[in-house]
């Protein structure tokens, strides 16, 4: 199976400009997450969503959003962007029943640089 | 709050030495552990689960509930095990089980 695809892979803006990651899930998984990693605060949790609904979310402010689709593929929307945003931003899937009765491994994509000037 | 701590940023070993990343974890439910790793420019993926009970690549790890320890042990280090490796938390929180909480990463350098 193809892995988890993200586009762009890099990305620059300016301070107050917002931006529109993709992430596009291996293909049977319905779960897709979303991660920021940046030097100073590591890998921390943005949301999940779970056909078409977020079911968890992170202590990030609300310029940060997310959808999916019915084809499980995921945007994640940040708005009036900030210096602090410049990181890279992961995305996750994983395959999930619906009952969702225990932890599913998530399978990680190469992620996209965001670079806030 | 549930939470990740790995204590070392950087493990420095020579090749053929053992090697004991340390993770210990806060959270009063029924964790699970994982540990991630990421080689040099590829994406991060799972190197193990506490629930399988593998052994990966000659990586181990046991989790402890006792000491909230799930610490990953190799008895002799390789060169390809240089990597970034992230000890990773997840249980019933909110509502939802599949949200991961890393810890900081522990860098290990293994020297020939």
């Amino acid at each position: 199976k193809a892995g988890v695809t993200q586009t762009p892979r890099y990305l620059i803006k300016t301070r107050g400009q917002q931006v529109t990651l993709s992430c596009s899930p291996i293909s049977g998984h319905r779960s897709v997450s979303w991660y920021q990693q940046t030097p100073g605060q590591g890998l921390q949790f943005l949301f999940e969503y779970f056909s078409e609904t977020q079911r968890n979310k992170g202590n990030f402010p609300g310029r940060f959003s997310g959808r999916q689709f019915s084809n499980s593929r995921s945007e994640m929307n940040v708005s009036t962007l900030e210096l602090g945003d410049s990181a890279l931003y992961l995305c996750a899937s994983s395959y999930i029943r619906e009952n969702r009765d225990r932890v599913y491994e998530q399978y990680f994509g190469p992620g996209t640089r965001l670079t806030v000037t | 709050a549930q939470r990740v701590t790995q204590p070392e940023k950087l493990l420095s070993v020579f090749k053929g030495a053992p090697v004991e990343l340390k993770c210990n974890y806060s959270y009063s439910g029924s964790p699970e552990l994982f540990w991630y790793v990421q080689y040099s420019r590829q994406r991060l993926q799972l190197l193990l689960r506490h629930i399988s009970r593998e052994s990966i690549k000659g990586f181990t790890a046991d989790l402890n509930k006792g000491e909230t320890s799930f610490h990953l042990k190799k008895p002799f280090a390789q060169e390809e095990d240089s990597a970034m490796y992230y000890c990773a938390l997840s249980g019933w929180f909110s509502g939802g089980y599949n949200k991961l909480i890393f810890g900081a990463g522990t860098r290990l350098a293994v020297h020939p």
